[in-house]
């Protein structure tokens, strides 16, 4: 069964960066035909696309967020990450990651991590 | 505000079917699929639908699909308690260079 995780500090303050890691258990991230996906949903509020990040590398990210987004892979510990820079109020949400299963535009997240709140605040 | 436009909120009794709808425009769900994820509360979404009517193994079939040109619905028929739950669409926009948008969600209550 697949199995994605979140981890990483659930506060962060003004200006700094949010980092996160998703680590998949299950399957492995090196297969083809997965995109691997951040999605945010802001306190009340519905869904975000973030980005997503293929086994060899290559990203697509959400334009609104590029300028202060990376997302990375380790292929060696089956994870992928996030680190989101000089963030604000307005990134407080409860962050998910999630495997895309499918093409690069045609991809269902068909298995998604439980989600972690991340606050930013001092 | 969304870029997919949903009812907030939708409501029928056990046994119903109820339909929500999802709009949305030209580079978007007018030129690919649909897809459809269930949020019950408290946990994260789970994909009901994809490419605008297949159903994942394990999704009873009183889930249904459907899209018309740069709009999409989905249908729950025989409804049930436990599916009282937020309902999101989402589709891949061509716009600017690409991303997935979602609807605002619709809030399923069964009375």
């Amino acid at each position: 069964q697949v199995q994605l995780q979140e981890s990483g500090p659930g506060l962060v303050k003004p200006s700094q960066t949010l980092s996160l890691t998703c680590t998949v258990s299950g399957d492995s991230i090196s297969s083809d035909n997965y995109y691997w996906t951040w999605i945010r949903q802001h306190p009340g509020k519905g869904l975000e696309w973030i980005g997503y990040i293929y086994y060899s590398g290559t990203t697509y990210y959400n334009p609104s967020l590029k300028s202060r987004l990376t997302i990375s892979v380790d292929t060696s510990k089956n994870q992928f990450s996030l680190n989101l820079s000089s963030v604000t109020a307005a990134d407080t949400a409860v962050y998910y990651c999630a495997r895309g299963y499918g093409g690069h535009s045609t991809h269902s997240f068909d298995y998604w991590g439980q989600g972690t709140l991340v606050t930013v605040s001092s | 505000q969304s870029v997919l436009t949903q009812p907030p909120s939708a409501s029928g009794t056990p046994g119903q079917r109820v339909t929500i709808s999802c709009s949305g425009s030209s580079s978007n769900i007018g030129s690919t699929f649909i897809y459809w994820y269930q949020q019950l509360p408290g946990t994260a979404p789970k994909l009901l639908i994809f490419r605008n009517n297949q159903r994942p193994s394990g999704v009873p079939d009183r889930f249904s699909g459907s899209k018309s040109g740069t709009s999409a619905s989905l249908a729950i028929s025989g409804l049930r308690s436990e599916d009282e739950a937020d309902y999101y669409c989402a589709a891949w926009d061509d716009s600017l260079s690409g991303l997935w948008v979602f609807g605002g969600g619709t809030k399923l209550t069964v009375l």
